[in-house]
């Protein structure tokens, strides 16, 4: 019930493209989804966030779509930069839990020129 | 720079020997949290701390586990008798409630 699980594993796209990373979960009890963008020698850094309330939210070339009643959601990635070659892990937080990220496996995102 | 910092960056020890981690959270954050993220995985949850009680604990901590929080600022994560499956990334985070911010973790490599 703990478990976030992420796909895919890798994703290559071309400079330009779409990248589309999915997440489901079990716990109906999370109450927060954050993106974390993580290059190489780094710790995870915070790229967008949603609460279940909402069932979209955009920034800048990011998009989060989340659907409540399948209990999943996706990190849209539109005109895809070679910037953007990192690993990206989708992560929820529970009610009450102290916020503690629960973290998928991580996606590995390779833009090509 | 105002952000997490981590000490060491890398850490290699052999096996038996106990290391100890620093972690130096953003300045005011009261919360402040250690996971561990293996390769190819996600960081996994240790343990969290409000200002210098420790509140939570993961079962992952095991009994060589330790951390502390002296007064509320710097935290320490110290490993006695380290295994080869402590090999791993250890991230630490500090928040003021709401996002979590990462340090740039230490690895430590047991041999």
């Amino acid at each position: 019930q703990q478990q976030v699980k992420q796909s895919p594993q890798s994703l290559i796209v071309q400079k330009g493209g779409i990248s589309i990373i999915n997440c489901a979960y079990e716990n109906t009890a999370f109450d927060y989804f954050p993106w974390y963008q993580q290059f190489p020698g780094k710790g995870p850094a915070l790229l967008i966030a949603i609460r279940p309330d909402v069932s979209e939210k955009k920034e800048g070339r990011f998009t989060i779509s989340f659907n409540k009643s399948a209990k999943q959601f996706s990190l849209h990635i539109m005109d895809s930069q070679p910037g953007d070659s990192a690993t990206y892990f989708c992560a929820a937080t529970l009610v009450g839990g102290y916020n503690k990220l629960i973290f998928g496996a991580g996606t590995r995102l390779a833009v090509h020129p | 720079d105002t952000g997490v910092s981590q000490n060491p960056r890398h850490k290699i020890t052999k096996r038996g020997q106990n290391v100890t981690f620093r972690c130096d959270p953003i300045s005011e954050h009261n919360r402040l949290y250690w996971y561990r993220q293996t390769l190819g995985q996600g960081p996994e949850f240790l343990t969290y701390f409000q200002n210098e009680a420790q509140l939570e604990k993961s079962r992952l901590l095991s009994d060589r586990f330790s951390a502390e929080r002296p007064k509320g600022s710097f935290s320490t994560l110290e490993i006695q008798r380290t295994e080869q499956g402590d090999s791993a990334m250890y991230l630490c985070a500090s928040s003021p409630g709401g996002v979590q911010y990462f340090g740039p973790g230490t690895r430590l490599t047991v041999t």
